[in-house]
């Protein structure tokens, strides 16, 4: 069964730019969480999707933004970009109903100018 | 929110020996999940073992066991004749369960793993 995909792998954009990451669940799996990571501020939660609706939202900006597509398919995007939004962007899926089984992706690195 | 605490940013171990890294957690709730989750360099996170709060019984997985202590909210991971394959970041997390907020997971900061053959 093929992994969690996330696609770009690496990304350098300029601050005021916006950019769009996609994340492929594994077949199956209906549920895919976002998570940000950075070296001074650990792995943080930023959204969960489930069927298409977004279930929780972690404590972060309206910049950040994201959906499910009907294939469960997530995209998450960022508009105006600052350098402070440089990190590695995780993707997690799970069936949803035994959601603790989370599956993560290898990430997108994301390097803001 | 809910918050998990790492004290040990980096630690080491001589292969084959065993070594225990340590989360605390804060929470009201008496339903829960941990976890611990190990990211190698450069490699996908996975998952290591969960403990279901409810549940007294310390979860095993092989050469992986936790001390689960629910009163003083301490869920420390064991890792016993370690390997080299075990150097890693080590996150401990913590869900309250679809129920109540989803997947929505809290991680502690991660603690460096080295293994010294």
């Amino acid at each position: 069964k093929a992994g969690v995909t996330q696609t770009p792998r690496y990304l350098i954009k300029t601050r005021g730019q916006q950019v769009t990451l996609s994340c492929s669940p594994i077949s199956g799996h209906r549920s895919v969480s976002w998570y940000q990571q950075t070296p001074g501020q650990g792995l943080q939660f930023l959204f969960e999707y489930f069927s298409e609706t977004q279930r929780n939202k972690g404590n972060f900006p309206g910049r950040f933004s994201g959906r499910q597509f009907s294939n469960s398919r997530s995209e998450m995007n960022v508009s105006t970009l600052e350098l402070g939004d440089s990190a590695l962007y995780l993707c997690a899926s799970s069936r949803g109903r035994d959601f603790y089984e989370q599956y993560f992706g290898p990430g997108t690195r994301l390097t803001v100018t | 929110a809910q918050t998990v605490t790492q004290s040990q940013p980096e630690m080491s171990v001589q292969e084959a020996e065993t070594v225990t890294l340590s989360c605390t957690y804060d929470t009201s709730e008496s339903d829960y999940y941990l976890f611990w989750y190990k990211q190698p360099p450069s490699r996908q996170m996975i998952l290591v073992i969960r403990q279901e709060a409810y549940k007294q019984q310390n979860a095993t997985e092989n050469r992986f066991s936790v001390n689960f202590q629910k009163a003083a909210k301490s869920f420390s991971l064991k890792i016993s004749d370690s390997q080299l394959g075990d150097a890693a970041m080590y996150f401990c997390a913590y869900n309250e369960g679809p129920e109540n907020t989803g997947n929505q997971f809290y991680f502690g900061t991660g603690t460096s793993l080295t293994v010294i053959p």
